[in-house]
């Protein structure tokens, strides 16, 4: 079946730093959507993307459709102890009513 | 007010027991969904329902049974549990069937622990 993975699996940081993560797959989606999972919560959406090459900022957070509609990309800009979590990716191939959601980035922030 | 909330929060149950869990969201939406998360945290759609109809039904054993009395609720009921259904379970909502601008809406999740 469809399969999204995600990179890195996870990572360490220092606060104040940049982080990017990007999320592939082998098929073409029409929408790809970035969650956050906080602890002992549900995933809780940040991003909504619906076009190719289109870039959307959410406050320090920023993802982009990429251009061959295979993969998306989200940046943090100076990250803070409060963006720890998984963050996952999930797409929406035509005619499909169903969202495949990414493998997860486990992001831990240093302080 | 909490927008789409599961009970219960946390379940530990035996073998071969039956479980459910129920799904209540006030957001107005058509679309409900359960998801399972397993120990890795993958993120798997088992069910959805649109108004009250079966839309999404993937490869799940028919111990699993989801039932929507309306569109404001979807209850995932769990005959014959088995150690691996432990896990935790996701309800979600959305204003429509492809989750439009809104993508889904998720409950806190239900851990279940067969033991």
């Amino acid at each position: 079946g469809q399969q999204l993975n995600q990179s890195p699996q996870s990572m360490f940081i220092q606060e104040g730093e940049d982080v990017s993560m990007n999320c592939t797959s082998s098929s073409i989606f029409n929408t790809w959507l970035w969650y956050k999972q906080d602890p002992g919560e549900g995933p809780v959406l940040l991003i909504a993307l619906y076009k190719a090459g289109e870039l959307t900022s959410n406050g320090r957070l920023t993802a982009q459709f990429g251009i061959t509609r295979k993969d998306s990309f989200l940046n943090i800009s100076a990250s803070i102890p409060s963006d720890v979590g998984i963050y996952f990716c999930a797409g929406l191939t035509s005619g499909t009513y169903k969202y495949i959601f990414g493998t997860g980035t486990r992001l831990k922030v240093l302080a | 007010d909490t927008a789409v909330s599961q009970t219960p929060k946390y379940l530990v149950t035996q073998m071969g027991n039956d479980k459910s869990i129920k799904c209540e969201q006030n957001l107005g939406h058509d679309t409900m969904y359960w998801y399972k998360q397993d120990s890795k945290k993958f993120l798997k759609i088992m069910f959805s329902y649109n108004n009250k109809e079966l839309i999404i039904n993937e490869t799940v054993p028919n111990r699993f049974s989801p039932k929507s009395p309306d569109k404001a609720h979807l209850n995932l009921h769990i005959n014959s549990l088995e150690l691996g259904d432990s896990a935790v379970y996701f309800c979600a909502s959305s204003p429509r069937l492809n989750g439009g601008n809104y993508g889904y809406t998720f409950g806190s999740g239900t851990r279940l622990t067969v033991v």
